[in-house]
């Protein structure tokens, strides 16, 4: 039951172009995502997130897009750096209530950007 | 920058065996989560744990799992009985209540568990 989807397992990318990196969800009850980044032998890293209620978060060079009707969002990340070049998660979480929600993760997508 | 520490960075066990694996959240932080990625796979939830109590579960964390916070700092994970299958990367987490009911979780770098 995948109900976050990451449906490229990978993306290239040249440094200094746009990445975009994209997340498909179906539980419509869903209102908190999130974007990891996780090097290899490390943890997730939190990058960014956005509330149902909003449909752009912005923080330097990346912005997270949400389009609650299509149940998608995406991770934009302007100027793409070799630094960047990691597994990127989308997680999706269910603030019932304000208690703390656990997170469900997509596969995540593996980011190259190539000097 | 405060940051989850976990220990040991990697532990061997041998099916059977009981492992406890160890976890310092973010001294402020009230919300406690265990993960695990098997290889290849996804990052799944186990549990959380606030007040010292488990406020949610996954059908993972069966009769083998258990949680503890045995001092103010540290958050334990408990396999009784290792198996086969237990081998994964497993992760802890930790958020701080925020009014607005968000919840960003921040990652230990995990233990790796190879249960032999």
């Amino acid at each position: 039951d995948q109900q976050v989807k990451q449906n490229s397992p990978s993306l290239s990318v040249q440094e200094g172009r746009i990445s975009i990196l994209n997340c498909d969800y179906t539980n419509s009850m869903f209102d908190y995502f999130l974007w990891y980044k996780k090097y290899p032998a490390e943890g997730p890293t939190f990058l960014i997130s956005i509330s149902s209620i909003k449909d752009k978060n912005e923080d330097g060079r990346f912005t997270v897009f949400l389009n609650k009707s299509a149940k998608h969002l995406s991770l934009h990340i302007v100027p793409s750096q070799p630094g960047d070049s990691a597994v990127y998660f989308c997680a999706a979480s269910l603030n019932y209530g304000g208690s703390q929600g656990n997170l469900i993760f997509g596969k995540g997508t593996k980011l190259s950007v190539k000097p | 920058e405060p940051e989850v520490t976990q220990t040991p960075s990697h532990q061997v066990t041998q099916m059977g065996q009981e492992v406890i694996l160890r976890c310092v959240p973010i001294s402020n932080h009230l919300y406690f989560y265990w993960y695990r990625q098997i290889l290849g796979q996804k990052v799944e939830f186990l549990v959380s744990f606030y007040n010292n109590e488990i406020s949610e579960k996954s059908e993972i964390f069966d009769d083998q799992f258990s949680v503890e916070r045995p001092d103010g700092s540290n958050f334990t994970l408990k396999i009784r009985s290792t198996k086969l299958e237990d081998s994964a990367m497993y992760f802890c987490a930790s958020s701080e209540i925020v009014s607005t009911g968000t919840d960003t979780q921040y990652f230990g770098p995990g233990t790796r568990l190879t249960v032999l």
